[in-house]
């Protein structure tokens, strides 16, 4: 079935870098996701990678796929109070639906 | 991009009566999806709204619960049918870039901002 992971929570001091992490189990995915939700707000895309990938940079967002061991990261450098949020990880297999991570929950300190 | 309108942004419902969510797309999308997200968990999907076709639901989500309406390529609705306090979440709707044409015009997929639904 299918199963996406992630740790729930993760603190960082601000200007260091932040790596959040993420397993599935499903190895057909074709795209893999990364949003962001802020409280009260919707989903925010921040990037994506397609799957025969490993890597993959914009701006201060580093997204790296390992496909062997089905594990995807994101990191964030310069790390931002504006950063805290709930960064979710997502593959979308065959049709384009989405299967979403538990979630993690940045807190971005000074 | 895509722009995606969802209305209501947040409505208090009483148990027992339905509210349908409205989702507008500024483009034309083979596929629009609807999500559920509890309070504190992650989203899930709800069921895959094709137009000219009757609705593909996952697990666990049922057409008499959650209908859905697909009436042309820009526009679906979600009704919360006979609701009770365990419905209270936010409903999303997505839709991955492609007009018309059945082509992946690009990868993205895009998400409203979301229907926060209380049932009292």
């Amino acid at each position: 079935g299918e199963d996406v992971e992630q740790s729930l929570f993760l603190s960082v001091r601000e200007g260091d870098s932040s790596v959040i992490n993420c397993t599935y189990t499903d190895s057909s995915s074709t795209y893999l996701y990364w949003y962001k939700q802020e409280p009260g707000a919707g989903l925010q895309l921040l990037t994506y990678i397609f799957s025969n990938m490993d890597m993959k940079q914009d701006q201060r967002l580093t997204v790296l796929l390992n496909k062997k061991d089905k594990h995807l990261s994101l990191r964030i450098a310069d790390t931002q109070t504006g950063d805290s949020a709930i960064y979710f990880c997502a593959e979308s297999i065959d049709t384009d639906k989405l299967i979403f991570g538990t979630g993690t929950r940045l807190q971005v300190f000074p | 991009s895509a722009v995606i309108s969802q209305k209501p942004s947040r409505d208090i419902c009483q148990r027992g009566t339905s509210l349908t969510i409205q989702c507008q797309v500024d483009s034309q999308v083979t596929m629009m999806f609807w999500y559920r997200q509890q309070p504190g968990q992650s989203l899930t999907l709800i069921a895959t709204a094709n137009q000219g076709s009757e609705a593909t639901y996952e697990s666990g989500f049922v057409i008499d619960k959650f209908p859905i309406s697909r009436p042309n390529l820009t526009f679906s609705t979600l009704t919360v049918s006979n609701m009770s306090p365990e419905d209270s979440s936010i409903y999303l709707c997505s839709v991955v870039g492609r007009p018309g044409t059945g082509e992946r015009l690009n990868t993205e997929a895009f998400f409203g901002q979301g229907t926060r639904l209380t049932v009292v």
